[in-house]
């Protein structure tokens, strides 16, 4: 079945230290991939997004993903992490071949110790 | 105008109230949806208005009624909700439909009582 599925429910790292969160992704043709960012009762926010090419990408706040078609995977890493990183991230795919919208992973929480 | 603008941001309403919820672009995105999002869940997908034309209504019960009056608004309409209706509702454009990103409101976070 398609599914996006990102294994990690609640993360928790140190202030300043690095960060991974994982996204895997079950469709016949690599979809388009996004990460977002939610702080709480609020929107979504765009991080970045990979449809073709380089298969590093950088997006804003630091963030960058890589873009792994051998593991159909699409992690997202900060180098040093900050306490206003905290919130709920989300790996979503829009499987444009098959005329479908955007869908979301279940989430990652990320909690930031001092 | 990189935004998109939902009003109200909280509404309380009775199970037989009648309330609108509205969502506003002016990025000239001809793609516009509605999301639910239920509390540690991640958002689901209501509908898709493609040029204002109601593309994907994904099995939503007809007490959720949107309109798309033009380019620019989105709106949902609610009618005899029940308390499991309680959630964020999230407005997101994007430039048509497919291979771009979705710009998202902040929300309307809605109660049922």
């Amino acid at each position: 079945a398609q599914s996006v599925t990102q294994p990690d429910i609640h993360i928790t790292v140190s202030e300043g230290a690095s960060l991974e969160l994982r996204c895997n992704y079950s469709y016949g043709a690599t979809p388009y991939l996004f990460w977002y960012v939610q702080s709480p009762g609020q929107g979504l926010q765009l991080l970045l997004k990979y449809f073709s090419g380089d298969t590093l990408v950088q997006g804003i706040k630091g963030f960058e993903a890589e873009f792994k078609r051998s593991q159909s995977s699409f992690n997202l890493r900060k180098p040093s992490v900050h306490w206003s990183d905290a919130a709920e991230y989300f790996c979503a795919v829009v499987d444009w071949y098959n005329n479908n919208d955007m869908r979301f992973g279940a989430g990652t929480r990320l909690t930031v110790k001092p | 105008d990189t935004e998109v603008t939902q009003t109200p941001k909280h509404l309380v309403m009775g199970m037989t109230n009648k309330k609108s919820l509205k969502c506003e672009q002016h990025m000239g995105h001809r793609a516009m949806y509605w999301y639910k999002q239920k509390a540690k869940k991640p958002p689901e997908l209501m509908f898709v208005y493609s040029y204002e034309k109601l593309s994907i209504n994904e099995s939503v019960p007809s007490r959720f009624s949107p309109e798309c009056p033009n380019s620019s608004l989105l709106n949902l309409h609610l009618h005899a909700l029940q308390p499991e209706d309680s959630a964020l509702y999230l407005c997101a454009s994007s430039q048509e439909r497919g291979p771009h990103g979705y710009t998202f409101g902040s929300g309307t976070r809605l109660t049922v009582v």
